[in-house]
């Protein structure tokens, strides 16, 4: 299996622009979530889906942050308007099955807004 | 709110001691607790989980110790090699909680000198 596939790898653009990070999961796995990742911050969870549907989104920083699964195999994250703060690594994850398991991480895009 | 500390940013050892990180937790009671490895530029990638009711768990050169009471895991890498140095992150798990109930500590970044 190649494993959790993000896009991009990298990102850069200007503030208040549209960002949309992609990620396909490993084929099987139910469960996907995007976290994001700061040296201040360290690995923040900020929203998962089960099956598809999206179960927690409580720590999506604020309303400019959306999160889409539309089938098993795809998922987005978009960020409008985007902002400097934004600036961090976003990295996806899938697992498969209940709790508890491993979560198998993608590459992580890394996103610079200037 | 639920707090996860890592010892110190940076651990530095010489090639072949014993390598000990530390996990503490507040505000949880977490039926699992993992152990991932991340190196520079990539995701996180699963080592190990321990439940509540183990005591202790190895793998190969790796041994992780888990105590409820004191609310602490340690992370020992024996035999320790320049290839180990790497971050390790904890992530303690609620019981009963989906896995998006992952929330992972800061991590602890290990340099092995040859």
């Amino acid at each position: 299996d190649a494993g959790v596939i993000q896009s991009p790898r990298h990102e850069v653009t200007e503030m208040g622009q549209e960002v949309t990070l992609r990620c396909k999961p490993i084929s099987g796995h139910n469960s996907l979530f995007w976290y994001r990742q700061t040296m201040m911050r360290g690995l923040e969870l900020l929203i998962y889906f089960n099956n598809n549907v999206p179960i927690d989104d409580s720590g999506m920083p604020e309303d400019r942050f959306s999160a889409k699964m539309p089938n098993a195999s795809f998922s987005t994250l978009k960020i409008q308007p985007s902002e400097p703060r934004d600036s961090a690594v976003y990295f996806c994850a899938s697992s498969f099955g209940g709790s508890p398991g491993e979560l198998f991480f993608g590459e992580g895009s890394r996103l610079t807004v200037l | 709110s639920q707090k996860i500390e890592q010892n110190s940013e940076a651990l530095n050892i010489q090639e072949g001691k014993t390598a000990t990180l530390t996990c503490n937790y507040t505000n949880y009671s977490p039926a699992y607790l993992q152990w991932y490895r991340q190196d520079p530029g990539r995701g996180p990638v699963f080592l190990l989980l321990i439940r509540e009711n183990e005591k202790e768990k190895r793998k190969e050169r790796l041994k992780v110790t888990f105590d409820t009471t004191l609310k602490q895991s340690l992370f020992h890498i024996t035999a320790s090699q320049p290839a180990d140095s790497a971050t390790y992150l904890c992530a303690p798990q609620n019981y009963g909680g989906s896995q998006g109930n992952l929330i992972f500590g800061k991590g602890t970044k290990l340099s092995v000198k040859p």
